[in-house]
């Protein structure tokens, strides 16, 4: 069975960072591009990043404007976002979701809720 | 950056029909399809299908997805108190190098 567990959420003020982790299970996470979405209460789907199998290609939001950093480690089976100079509008619950190769986001975490706030 | 269109809500009564549609363009729902992807309230999305139109495996055959152009179309048909939730298509873009998302429709069953 396919899981995404994220953690690394929390409340933070503006300005500060905050690192996010997904850990994998259940298939083979070496093969497959990874995503991180992420959702405002009450608002819409927003993706935020994609890195490729191997970390070759990533991609980001532009509306993110490089303040937020994909990694991943295949060998510990997870993906990391790196968030900083956080602002209060990047309050949202930010999902870990798996890339079915370009066919779609198939798997998705529970979600990890991260709040900026003074 | 540049998202897809659906329209808010829809509200169609019990056993009927929905079609849901997500507008585009060229470099994203025209250029290789959308898929759809149905959320309740609190709970992570689920995929419904992938781009090609196919349904994951566990997905019921009352709902199918098309696209014409730069349009994708959802389409649940014998609707089911349990099918009320929000429904969200989204698309490769090829121009912007993103995955980019439709507002959602929520989809009410009276």
């Amino acid at each position: 069975e396919v899981q995404l567990v994220e953690s690394g959420g929390g409340l933070v003020k503006p300005g500060g960072s905050l690192r996010l982790s997904c850990a994998a299970s259940g298939f083979n996470f070496s093969r497959y591009m990874m995503n991180w979405v992420r959702q405002a209460p009450g608002k819409g789907l927003e993706w935020v990043s994609c890195i490729s199998s191997s970390s070759s290609y990533i991609y980001y939001a532009a509306s993110l404007k490089g303040r937020f950093t994909i990694s991943r480690d295949n060998a510990k089976n997870s993906l990391y976002l790196q968030m900083n100079s956080l602002r209060a509008d990047d309050t949202a619950v930010y999902y870990c979701a798996r890339d079915d190769f370009g066919s779609g986001i198939d798997y998705w975490g529970q979600g990890t809720l991260v709040s900026v706030s003074s | 950056q540049a998202g897809l269109t659906q329209p808010p809500s829809v509200s169609k009564g019990l056993r009927q029909t929905a079609t849901l549609t997500c507008t585009g363009n060229s470099n994203n729902v025209g250029n290789r399809g959308a898929t759809w992807l149905q959320q309740y309230q609190g709970h992570p999305p689920k995929l419904l299908s992938y781009r090609n139109n196919n349904r994951p495996s566990g997905i019921s055959e009352r709902f199918s997805a098309s696209r014409s152009g730069n349009t994708a179309s959802l389409t649940i048909t014998g609707l089911q108190p349990e099918d009320e939730a929000d429904y969200y298509c989204s698309a490769w873009d090829s121009s912007l190098s993103a995955w980019v998302f439709g507002g959602g429709t929520k989809l009410t069953v009276l």
